[in-house]
This record gives C-alpha cells, structure tokens and sequence, in this order.
C-alpha cells in the first residue's frame, strides 16, 4: 500500500498571504489529521476529518482551515499568514477508530517571509 | 485532558547497546492507546509501536519493545542491538477516545548512537 502523501513538500509565502496543502490518506483510511511542529511549541494538534466531517478541533485560530473529500483526500488552508505560522506541517491518515494508530506524511515545510 | 512527559536529555547509546526512552502519561481516559513515533532529520514521523490500555502484554516490534507498567503510569521504549540508523528525535504520544482521539506528542528525546 502506498503511504500518506503530502503536497508540496516545501512552500515558501510572504505574510497576508495564504495557502493550500494538500494530503492523501493510505488506502482505505477514512481519518485524517492535521499536526503543527515547531521548534518552541512542539507537535500540536490542528483538526481531524472523518468522512468529510471535522470530528476534532484543536486550540488554532480561524485562519485555520480544512476539509475532506469524498475519497478521503484532505486540504488544509491558512488564510492572512504570519511569521509564526512558519512550521512543518504533518499529515496523519487511520481507519479512524479510537484510539487508533495514525501514519504520517513526510510533512509539508512552510517559511512565511 | 491529556499530557505526555519526556523529561530526558540528548541521550547517547554505543551501536549494537540497548537504550531506554523513558514517557510518563497522564489521563482520565480509561482506554487509551500510547505510541512511540521516530523522527529523523528529514522530518518525517515514522509509526513505531502501539500499546493499549487493556493490552495484558508489553508490545514488542523487532527490535522495538515498550515497557508498559499502567500502575505507574509509564511507556518506556526499548531499542534493543542500536544501529547508527536509530539516531532521530523519538516522540511518546497517546489518544483515548472521542474528543481525546487526537494524537497528544511529549517534547521529544533526542537519541545519537555512537559507533
């Protein structure tokens, strides 16, 4: 089975503008979560979308924002970007029971200039 | 609420050693799942074992092995004959259930082998 894939892998914006990243899930998995990792802050937990419905929010600002298709396949959006949104974004996919184990992504590398 | 500690600095192994990762837990949750994640320089997380709150039997993976003790509430790994490859940041993380799902992550070990 291929793994999680995650689009682009590296992006480079300038503040107030925004972006798009994309993940696809493993075969079969219906879960998929979005993660933040920084280097002051750690991993932190953005949201979780199960058949193309949030289940799960993390403590993010509205800027934040995903959804999830019809085949599993997940966006997520940052809209008005600042400097500190500058972080590794992971993609984490399951089959969506809990607890369950989440498989990630290589991870999308944002720098906001 | 949930929180992982990890408390140890860089740790520091000579290839072909065993080493101990040492996570405490905290939750209210009475089923939860604890994970060991591998992070290398190249930033991606890397699934390494599971152990669940009902499990009878410490988790074991090649050469991967938690040591779960539920009383004490701690999840140490064990890597057992270290390889210069084991040398990444390693994650202790656990999820229970419904709005506990989510993947709550320790700071983090940093773990070198030496040859």
């Amino acid at each position: 089975k291929a793994g999680v894939t995650q689009t682009p892998r590296y992006l480079i914006k300038t503040r107030g503008q925004q972006v798009t990243l994309s993940c696809s899930p493993i075969s079969g998995h219906r879960s998929v979560s979005w993660y933040q990792q920084t280097p002051g802050q750690g991993l932190q937990f953005l949201f979780e979308y199960f058949s193309e419905t949030q289940r799960n929010k993390g403590n993010f600002p509205g800027r934040f924002s995903g959804r999830q298709f019809s085949n599993s396949r997940s966006e997520m959006n940052v809209s008005t970007l600042e400097l500190g949104d500058s972080a590794l974004y992971l993609c984490a996919s399951s089959l969506g029971g809990s607890p369950d184990t989440q498989y990630f992504g290589p991870g999308t590398r944002l720098t906001v200039l | 609420a949930q929180k992982i500690t990890q408390t140890q600095p860089g740790m520091f192994v000579q290839e072909k050693e065993a080493v101990t990762l040492d996570c405490t837990y905290d939750t209210s949750d009475p089923s939860y799942g604890l994970f060991w994640y591998k992070q290398p320089s190249s930033g991606e997380m890397i699934f390494l074992i599971y152990q669940g709150s009902y499990d009878q039997q410490n988790a074991t993976e090649g050469r991967y092995s938690l040591n779960f003790q539920k009383a004490r509430k701690s999840a140490n790994l064990v890597i057992s004959a270290s390889q210069l490859g084991d040398s990444a940041m390693y994650f202790c993380a656990m999820s229970g259930t419904g709005a506990n799902s989510k993947l709550t992550f320790g700071k983090g070990i940093t773990l070198s082998v030496r040859p």
